[in-house]
């Protein structure tokens, strides 16, 4: 596997059910983050990971809850959620998001997520 | 007022064309400006990155800033149908609280 892969790639869930994403990024990477992309809406972002500690909480419900247990991995864990969650949920990973210099970030396919 | 605008298209072209992609942004401690190309079904892939003002070229592809004016480009020379996608501009700034904020993006279309 190359660069940064995600699954599943497609997701349909309830509003009461518990799903997770998982996400994991094979190119030596120390920061990651979660983006949602909502048709005809700029790219949203919702969590970032820097050397596995958060650093960014993008004022996210609590439904959504970030989990990345090392460099290379990063969960979302998915509860309750609604219809208006649907959207493509990407992820994504940079040197490290220190904010000095580019901080060139790499997507994977993204999961399709539809919430009925 | 939005960071960055982007006109979302769709932006149809015939084939061979000159295409001319664009953002305004607001904010001028934006030092770092990328543009992702994202296909149908896809993450978006990273086309090219420029820092400060001026170009830069990549094959069929030119980048521009003009941080006076705030606004940037991307031109792709002889347009391909294999260029039909969505392109979102993206930028940041140098400070250490610097996030990439993405344009809207901007659906083309090259008709063979």
């Amino acid at each position: 596997e190359t660069g940064v892969t995600q699954t599943p790639r497609h997701l349909v869930m309830g509003m009461t059910n518990k799903k997770s994403l998982k996400c994991e990024q094979h190119l030596g990477h120390n920061a990651m983050y979660w983006y949602k992309q909502s048709a005809k809406k700029p790219l949203e972002l919702m969590f970032v990971y820097n050397f596995k500690e958060q650093t960014e909480n993008n004022s996210v419900p609590s439904r959504f809850s970030p989990e990345c247990p090392n460099s290379s991995h990063l969960f979302l864990h998915l509860h309750t959620l609604q219809p208006e969650d649907s959207a493509l949920y990407l992820c994504a990973s940079s040197q490290d998001s220190s904010g000095r210099g580019p901080d060139t970030q790499y997507f994977g396919p993204g999961t399709r997520l539809t919430v009925l | 007022q939005k960071e960055v605008e982007q006109d979302p298209g769709p932006l149809s072209v015939p084939e061979g064309a000159i295409v001319s992609l664009n953002c305004t942004y607001s904010n001028s401690a934006f030092q770092y400006f990328m543009w992702y190309r994202q296909y149908s079904r896809k993450g978006p892939e990273l086309l090219m990155y420029t820092y400060s003002s001026g170009n830069k070229e990549d094959g069929r592809f030119t980048a521009q800033v003009d941080k006076s004016s705030k606004y940037i480009s991307l031109f792709i020379r002889d347009s391909q149908p294999s260029d039909s996608a969505t392109y979102l501009c993206a930028m940041k700034s140098s400070g250490n609280t610097g996030k990439l904020i993405f344009g809207q993006g901007t659906t083309l279309q090259v008709k063979p």
